[in-house]
């Protein structure tokens, strides 16, 4: 069974405001995956992480930031947040077991007024 | 640049009727994920094909893969309601772990 694990739920917040979405995972998982969801639409990959230390920016340009100083921790920050931020974003994470297979959690739906 | 391409995006169908979703994808991949996600939850995962001729099945839902054609098939059995949902495709891009998404399938299934 999955645990990750993802905070706040739901989340509105003021334009310029700087917010930390969180996501942890308790099943050691070296790869962790941030991804961004509009409504209805495809998944578009934002940030991912192959282990401690290790970060890359993903296929569609962000302006959040991202850090793994812990192997089951992987949050995301917007420094100011505007309007266009708004979406729903998603974390991941896999491992050797089950053939690298991402395991989601549950979601941040992020409004920015 | 792998590119994801999934046909139908929409699909309304009737009960017990039978029915294939399409996922065509633009290079060369190893390894292939179908994913379900109901509206406003995440995303469930539902098969992940190895190898070229690889065909899963769960209950209704039967997926295959052939990567010499660059083709996946998820094909849906007698359909029920409660399969309504948006179905993803996601091939492996590359040798590492990042995954590219088609654009979904919205299936909605009439009682």
């Amino acid at each position: 069974e999955a645990d990750i694990y993802q905070t706040p739920r739901y989340l509105v917040i003021g334009t310029g405001k700087k917010i930390t979405l969180e996501c942890s995972q308790t099943m050691g998982h070296d790869k962790m995956y941030w991804y961004q969801q509009d409504p209805g639409m495809e998944l578009h990959l934002i940030h991912y992480s192959y282990g401690v230390n290790s970060t890359e920016k993903g296929d569609l340009s962000s302006e959040s930031t991202v850090s793994r100083i812990r192997t089951e921790h992987f949050p995301l920050t917007l420094e100011s947040a505007r309007p266009s931020h708004t979406s729903q974003y998603l974390c991941a994470s896999s491992g050797y077991i089950k053939f690298h297979e991402q395991y989601f959690g549950p979601g941040t739906r992020l409004t920015v007024t | 640049e792998l590119k994801v391409e999934q046909n139908p995006l929409f699909l309304s169908m009737q009960e017990g009727k039978n029915y294939t979703i399409y996922c065509n994808y633009s290079t060369t991949s190893d390894r292939l994920y179908w994913y379900r996600q109901d509206p406003g939850k995440s995303l469930e995962s539902l098969f992940v094909l190895l190898s070229n001729g690889a065909v899963k099945q769960e209950g209704r839902l039967m997926a295959s893969l052939d990567t010499k054609a660059r083709l996946s098939t998820l094909h849906i059995t007698a359909a029920v309601h409660d399969l309504s949902a948006t179905y993803f495709c996601a091939p492996r891009e590359g040798r590492d772990d990042k995954i590219i998404f088609g654009k979904g399938t919205r299936l909605h299934i009439l009682p």
